[in-house]
């Protein structure tokens, strides 16, 4: 069955500290992998996506996730982070061309100043 | 471009009533648009698949005499809330997905039922 881990379910990190979110998962076939980014009762932001070629993705906001497929991996990273970040960050996978998401549980990061 | 507009983005309501949400494509047709929830704290779960012009696939243990779904054009999916109780308080949110366009990673801004 397809399935999102996110090891991590709270990560607190130092402004201006590097960032990395894990993820993995469970697909038969190439996934389309996703990155989402979501603040305190708002809706989806798309931070990057992979669907083929180049497997390591930049996305907005300075962050770059790596697909490995030999780890079923697609961990997001962040060489410096702002208070801003401060979010909960969902990975989702679908399959390829229906866009029907499984979605990871979440990691929520804190930022302290 | 890929804009998806959901609408309310916050409503309550009285144990009993239903409560209509819609999710419109603003810029391109969606086939297909997903409706998922979110419970406080917890991750996205997928309700139903909406498909234009038919009925909506449901996933296991969502029911859909409760959570009706009509996609009558390629731009709007609705999903009606029917005599909503206090546990179906949570976050809404809609996707779509399998464009003509390409667009399928775009989601609503959903919309937060509480129901009283």
């Amino acid at each position: 069955a397809q399935s999102v881990t996110q090891p991590d379910i709270h990560i607190t990190v130092s402004e201006g500290a590097s960032l990395e979110l894990r993820c993995n998962y469970s697909y038969g076939a190439t996934p389309y992998l996703f990155w989402y980014v979501q603040s305190p009762g708002q809706g989806l932001q798309l931070l990057l996506k992979y669907f083929s070629g180049d497997t390591l993705v930049q996305g907005i906001k300075g962050f770059e996730a790596e697909f490995k497929r030999s780890q079923s991996s697609f961990n997001l990273r962040k060489p410096s982070v702002h208070w801003s970040d401060a979010a909960e960050y969902f990975c989702a996978v679908a399959s390829g061309g229906t866009y029907k998401y499984i979605f990871g549980t979440g990691t929520r990061l804190k930022v302290l100043a | 471009g890929a804009v998806v507009s959901q609408h309310p983005s916050r409503v309550i309501c009285k144990s009993g009533t239903s409560v209509k949400i819609e999710c419109r494509s603003l810029d391109f047709q969606a086939t297909t648009m997903f409706w998922y929830r979110q419970f406080p704290k917890q991750s996205l779960m997928l309700m139903a698949t909406s498909n234009e012009g038919s009925k909506a696939t449901y996933e296991q243990g969502v029911e859909k005499d409760k959570f009706l779904i009509n996609h009558a054009s390629l731009t709007l999916s609705t999903l009606t809330v029917t005599s909503a109780h206090p546990e179906d308080s949570s976050f809404y949110i809609c996707s779509a997905g399998g464009t003509r366009g390409g667009y399928g990673y775009t989601f609503g801004s959903g919309t937060r039922l509480t129901v009283v």
